[in-house]
């Protein structure tokens, strides 16, 4: 069975700092892993979708990388500002029709 | 502007009561899921539909119902079988289940009971 689990549960980083987040799961056998922004209250934000056949993915400041492997996901938020605080979900597409998510990141980007 | 429109977006439910949620989306989509969210976790699938008049279970279906009778329309009904409703709701779309193409979300509901 599938399990995602995404390490830091919180995270506080001064403005301007590059952070890594990451994203591992158990099952190597995903067809994509998706990467989203859910601010407080809110719903889901799609940020990069990377299928099982690419290895990153690039938007803006944003990059992801997925090893299949090792069973990593990586998020890299370049330069970060205020504006990017919220939490951080990832997501496995496994073999079935469902997405796996892990419980996010919970980021803070302090003026 | 395409989208996913959940409603409402608090809503409380007594003792014995049924509610439904609402979920229309405008992007065309075939499949529509819905996802339940509990604090600092991620989120569970509930049940999910491939099609018009068809649809499946998800992980947590029990105490939950839902219908497809248009393309458009998702609506989730918590019943009085399910002892722990209180938490957010999502409804998500994808244009299919083709693995490759992401789910957009709307901007969910949350259930709490009086």
């Amino acid at each position: 069975k599938q399990e995602v689990t995404q390490i830091p549960a919180a995270l506080s980083v001064p403005e301007g700092e590059n952070l890594v987040l990451n994203c591992s799961f158990t099952d190597s056998a995903i067809y994509n892993l998706q990467w989203f922004r859910q601010d407080p209250g809110k719903g889901l934000t799609s940020l990069l979708l990377i299928q099982s056949s690419q290895r990153e993915q690039t938007s803006g400041r944003l990059n992801a990388s997925l090893d299949k492997s090792s069973g990593r996901s990586t998020l890299y938020i370049a330069a970060s500002q205020p504006g990017d605080s919220a939490t951080y979900l990832c997501a496995a597409h496994d073999s079935s029709y469902k997405l796996i998510f892990g419980s996010g990141t919970r980021l803070l980007v302090r003026p | 502007d395409g989208g996913i429109t959940q409603s409402p977006k608090y809503l409380f439910r007594k003792e014995g009561q049924n509610v439904t949620l609402s979920c229309e989306q405008n992007l065309n989509h075939d499949a529509m899921y819905w996802y339940r969210q509990d604090p600092g976790q991620g989120l569970r699938l509930i049940y999910y539909s491939q099609i018009v008049n068809d649809f499946q279970k998800g992980d947590i279906a029990e105490g939950y119902s839902v219908s497809r009778e248009k393309k458009e329309s998702f609506p989730l009904t918590v019943t009085s079988a399910q002892k722990n409703p209180t938490a957010f709701y999502l409804c998500a779309s994808s244009i299919d289940t083709e693995l490759i193409k992401p789910q957009h979300f709307g901007d969910g509901t949350r259930l709490s009971i009086l």
